[in-house]
């Protein structure tokens, strides 16, 4: 089955940048997601890729994918200390019910230290 | 920006009773979602629901599980029996259908079975 892996944890100083990794197995994924959840909150959609880019970048936030080692990476750029959050890699591919299906990785905690 | 929405936030329950997560989709979106998150680990695909029937379930979705599209607006999961495992965060998402078709996550239901 799909699977979707993170490191669970990263730390990183106010003002520099984060990188956050994430692999995944599913040859076949459409779309390649970022999502955001800060505590006690849902889940906030943050960006996501079409499996046929490299890269896509929306102010602060890059993302890069290497489909052949299907490897996607986050990178924020002057990291603040309201990024501290939990970052949700996910991926999706269609399935037979017309819809996107998301499997979600487990979770990298950012930590930003002021 | 529309969103949706979930009651209660938090839901408190005994072993055993019967429990009702209520979610108000997008009005335009066609596809609704359930997922589940039990603490510290990952988010968990349980079920989704197009044209007042399931599209597909998850092993996690067994017979203790229902949803529900009651009326227009709501899309309901209910939980027959609850035990003590089924405490987790369930996020409702809604999209509007195939293609881009990004799922909008709810702020989630915090579910504590006791």
């Amino acid at each position: 089955g799909e699977d979707v892996e993170q490191s669970l944890f990263l730390s990183v100083r106010e003002g520099d940048s984060s990188v956050i990794n994430c692999t995944y197995t599913d040859s076949s994924s459409t779309y390649l997601y970022w999502y955001k959840q800060e505590p006690g909150a849902g889940l906030q959609l943050l960006t996501y890729i079409f499996s046929n880019m490299d890269m896509k970048q929306d102010q602060r936030l890059t993302v890069l994918l290497n489909k052949k080692d299907k490897h996607l990476s986050l990178r924020i750029a002057d990291t603040q200390t309201g990024d501290s959050a939990i970052y949700f890699c996910a991926e999706s591919r269609m399935n037979s019910g017309g819809y996107q299906k998301v499997t979600f990785g487990t979770g990298t905690k950012l930590q930003v230290i002021p | 920006e529309p969103e949706v929405t979930q009651t209660p936030s938090h839901q408190v329950t005994q072993m055993g009773q019967e429990v009702i997560l209520r979610c108000v989709p997008i009005s335009n979106h066609l596809y609704f979602y359930w997922y589940r998150q039990i603490l510290g680990q990952k988010v968990e695909f349980l079920v989704s629901f197009y044209n007042n029937e399931i599209s597909e379930k998850s092993e996690i979705f067994d017979d203790q599980f229902s949803v529900e599209r009651p009326d227009g607006s709501n899309f309901t999961l209910k939980i027959r029996s609850t035990k003590l495992e089924d405490s987790a965060m369930y996020f409702c998402a809604s999209s509007e259908g195939t293609g881009v078709n990004e799922q909008y996550f709810g702020p989630g239901t915090r579910l504590t079975v006791t």
